[in-house]
């Protein structure tokens, strides 16, 4: 079956525009996460979702940062009035069970979306 | 506040040597631990996991990894590297509903 897509895989744009990255989970996964890579660094937490509720947002480095999933499927996350320091891998992943519980779901990675803000 | 730490951000091997990538918890409660590796211009695809089953966990690709408590640590072995090992691999926890990940090591494998 299908992975976790992500798009656009490149956005290239300028300073004080709004962006939005979409991230479409593998079907039927409950949890979605977002997170953002600098270059060298490992994945930095975002957000997460739980179906289509927004259970952690406590990544979201300020208030230009939201996301939505709001049909528990396909999410996007929108950065209004990019700065320089945006620029970044953000990467989108799914899992199968919520986290929290006994059991401990693997996380399934997008291809992510490689923003560039000049 | 939970995390792993990665010793060594570049590792280089022989084909053929022992691959050894340490990665060090810090958590008082054991958290849920996984490898993953990431090939350029790739995704991160999961190596292993650890969920408590079994110290000693193997994963895809010849790779294993084993939980101490007592060092909390869960490095990753492979007993004869491959050129194709040649990656980034990142160690991540999980405790409750945080998900954690270490900075990376790069693997180069020398032919």
């Amino acid at each position: 079956g299908a992975g976790v897509s992500q798009s656009p895989r490149y956005k290239v744009t300028k300073r004080g525009q709004d962006v939005a990255l979409r991230c479409d989970p593998i079907s039927g996964h409950v949890s979605l996460y977002w997170y953002r890579q600098a270059l060298g660094q490992g994945p930095e937490f975002l957000t997460y979702f739980n179906y289509e509720a927004q259970q952690d947002k406590s990544g979201l480095p300020n208030d230009r940062f939201s996301a939505e999933r709001p049909e528990g499927s396909i999410s996007t996350l929108t950065i209004q009035r990019t700065e320089q320091r945006d620029s970044a891998m953000y990467r989108c992943a799914s899992s199968l069970g919520v986290p929290g519980g006994k059991e401990s779901y693997e996380q399934y990675f997008g291809p992510g979306t490689r923003l560039t803000v000049t | 506040a939970q995390s792993v730490t990665q010793l060594g951000s570049h590792v280089s091997v022989s084909e053929g040597a022992l691959v050894l990538l340490r990665c060090n918890y810090s958590s008082s409660v054991p958290p849920y631990l996984f490898w993953y590796v990431q090939y350029p211009n790739q995704g991160l695809q999961l190596l292993l996991k650890y969920t408590s089953a079994a110290t000693l966990v193997k994963g895809i690709n010849g790779f294993e990894a084993e939980f101490k408590k007592s060092e909390t640590s869960f490095h990753l072995t492979k007993p004869s590297a491959h050129m194709s090992d040649a990656a980034e691999y990142f160690c991540a926890g999980n405790t409750g509903n945080q998900f954690y990940f270490g900075t990376g090591t790069s693997l180069t494998v020398i032919p």
